[in-house]
This record gives C-alpha cells, structure tokens and sequence, in this order.
C-alpha cells in the first residue's frame, strides 16, 4: 500500500525567509510524484510532477526535488500570495491514481 | 477552458435522503476519480473510473455508489447519507492514470 508522510504540518515564514517542505514516501514501483496547492475553498491545483531520483522542476519561487524516499519543495524569498496548502501525492502505476498526503498549510507574513 | 464542474457547490441534507453530486469533464479525459477531504486526513479516494462502463473502488467506497455512462460524466451517489459522510468532496479528471489529475472546486456535504 502506498504511503505518503508530509511534514512540517504548518509553517509560518516571514516574507523573504526561504524554507523546505518535507514529502516522504513508501510505493512499491513509483510513476510519478505530484506537487499540488490548494486554496481555502477551492480544489487542488496541479504544480510539478517528479519522475525519477534526481529530477528537479522549478515554477517562479518554488523548486521541486525527488530521492528514492521523499520529495522536497523548496520556497524561496515567499511572498503572502504563496499562503496555502501543498499536497503532495504518489502514484505506482495502478488505475486508482492518486494517494496523497495530509498536506502542509504554509502561512507567509508580510 | 479546460475544466472539471461539479454541482452543487454546497448541499446540506437529513439523513437516508438519496442524494447525487454531478461531475462533468470537458478535457476528453479517460480517467476520473471522487475524492473525500477531511481535516488531518488528507484526500481519501472513493472510486475510479478507467473509462466508460469500468469503475472500482478506491480506499474509502463505502456509502458511495459511482456510473459512468459518458466518458465526460462521472456522477457519485449517496444513496442514504449519514453524518459521518460529512465532508468536503472534489471530483477529478485525468487524461491517463499517471499523468496530473485537474480537479473540481469542491462540494461541501453535510448530513444532519
């Protein structure tokens, strides 16, 4: 069964103050890695998908990166406007798509 | 505009009341799922649907009934609610099991 862990639960940054968040991961056979964010109210929306050990993307301030055993995401110099809840989900190749973790709520002060 | 509509947005109902949350893809995609989101839970996967007439279940399918009779619909059914299926629920669509998922904005139940 696979399984995804995310930490920190919640995380508070000044504007500018760069962090991590944390994915970790157990798949039998992973096929992909997804980053999502989601806003109070609205549905998950689609960041990065990770194939393979190694593999980084990166979108405006956000880098994403991928070991055999977890994901990073890294925020640099966040702004408010970064203020939400990132997913992370794993997929292993079955047709059920997607499990995905409890989600992290970054919270960015100006 | 490639989207993913559900309906209702808000729906509150008494329990044992049938009830359906419609789910309608215009992105031609095979794979679509129901999903339920609950605090400390993360999103939970009801059911699947690989394509037309194929449907499965997911982790949590209890209470819940899925059709796909069009590629572009995928409608889940309560057919008598209870308070513990009190959730936010989001519907998603994928062009293969893989790939990124686009989901609904959301369906807020709640059984009384």
């Amino acid at each position: 069964e696979d399984q995804v862990t995310q930490s920190p639960e919640a995380l508070r940054l000044q504007e500018g103050e760069s962090s991590s968040l944390n994915c970790s991961y157990t798949v039998s056979g992973l096929r992909g890695l997804f980053w999502y964010r989601q806003d109070p109210g609205k549905g998950p929306e689609f960041l990065f998908t990770l194939y393979s050990a190694g593999e980084e993307k990166e979108k405006e301030r956000l880098k994403a990166t991928l070991t055999k055993k977890e994901s990073f995401l890294h925020i640099t110099a966040p702004k408010p406007e970064d203020s939400a809840t990132y997913l992370c989900a794993v997929n292993s190749g079955s047709a059920r798509q997607l499990t995905f973790g409890s989600g992290t709520q970054l919270t960015v002060l100006p | 505009e490639a989207q993913v509509t559900q309906n209702p947005r808000y729906l509150i109902t008494v329990t044992g009341k049938k009830l359906t949350v419609t789910c309608s893809q215009n992105m031609n995609h095979e794979y679509m799922s129901w999903y339920r989101q609950d605090p400390g839970l993360g999103l939970r996967q009801i059911y699947y649907s690989m394509n037309v007439e194929v449907t499965d279940k997911g982790d949590v399918p209890e209470g819940y009934k899925v059709s796909r009779k069009e590629k572009r619909n995928f409608p889940l059914i309560l057919e008598s609610p209870s308070p513990n299926q009190t959730s936010l629920y989001f519907c998603a669509s994928s062009l293969e099991g893989v790939s990124e998922a686009f989901f609904g904005q959301g369906t807020r139940l709640t059984v009384v």
